[in-house]
């Protein structure tokens, strides 16, 4: 079974700053997605890569598949409070194509 | 669209009690799929369903189920529960059609279950 590893688990960071968060894996990715799940709801689906290298942009938000497709990396611009949440990456890793998702990154931006 | 509803959103249970969770997918949508959340171990996939079958499980002892109705809404059903059920309970619709093929899910605000 694939694991997807994300870091920084956690990240607090002041208003107007910029971000990187990460998802890994030891095995090739078929296509990734991210996710934002903000406190008491369920993620909201930002993005989906398939193709290695591909970059794809989402007003301030950057995402990146790695050439090799086994990295992706999310990049916030100018970061605002309102970009708080918990940010998921995941791949249709399971036996039958089901989403294994990350840990996440925690990501806490103060006014 | 409406989006995917789950009811109840909050439910406190006792151990060894059993509790069913409902999920109302995005009008369309064929498959259901259920995952449990926790701080320890994230986003967890219990199983899926798609026109009334269990297509896809996860790794989960026998006392999780769940079922679909002919108008895709699908409950869960946890027995004998355990401290250890204390948890987000998350539902997501999709309109895959097969196993096995790439797709975006969309998912439900979640039932918070807590057990004492």
């Amino acid at each position: 079974t694939q694991l997807l590893e994300q870091s920084p688990q956690f990240l607090s960071i002041q208003e107007g700053e910029n971000l990187t968060v990460y998802c890994n894996s030891s095995s090739v990715f078929s296509s990734l997605q991210w996710y934002r799940q903000e406190p008491g709801e369920g993620p909201v689906l930002l993005v989906t890569v398939v193709t290695g290298g591909e970059v794809k942009k989402l007003k301030r938000l950057t995402f990146q598949f790695g050439d090799a497709r086994k990295d992706s990396s999310l990049h916030i611009t100018a970061a605002q409070p309102g970009d708080t949440g918990l940010y998921l990456c995941a791949e249709s890793g399971g036996s039958q194509g089901n989403l294994i998702f990350g840990k996440g990154t925690k990501l806490s931006v103060k006014p | 669209k409406a989006g995917v509803t789950q009811t109840p959103r909050y439910l406190i249970k006792t151990r060894g009690q059993q509790v069913t969770l409902s999920c109302s997918p995005i009008s369309g949508h064929r498959s259901v799929s259920w995952y449990q959340q926790t701080p320890g171990q994230g986003l967890q996939f219990l199983f899926e369903y798609f026109s009334e079958t269990q297509r896809n499980k996860g790794n989960f002892p026998g006392r999780f189920s769940g079922r679909q109705f002919s108008n895709s809404r699908s409950e869960m059903n946890v027995s004998t529960l355990e401290l250890g059920d204390s948890a987000l309970y998350l539902c997501a619709s999709s309109d895959r059609p097969q196993a096995g093929s790439s797709y975006e899910q969309y998912f439900g605000p979640g039932t918070r279950l807590t057990v004492t």
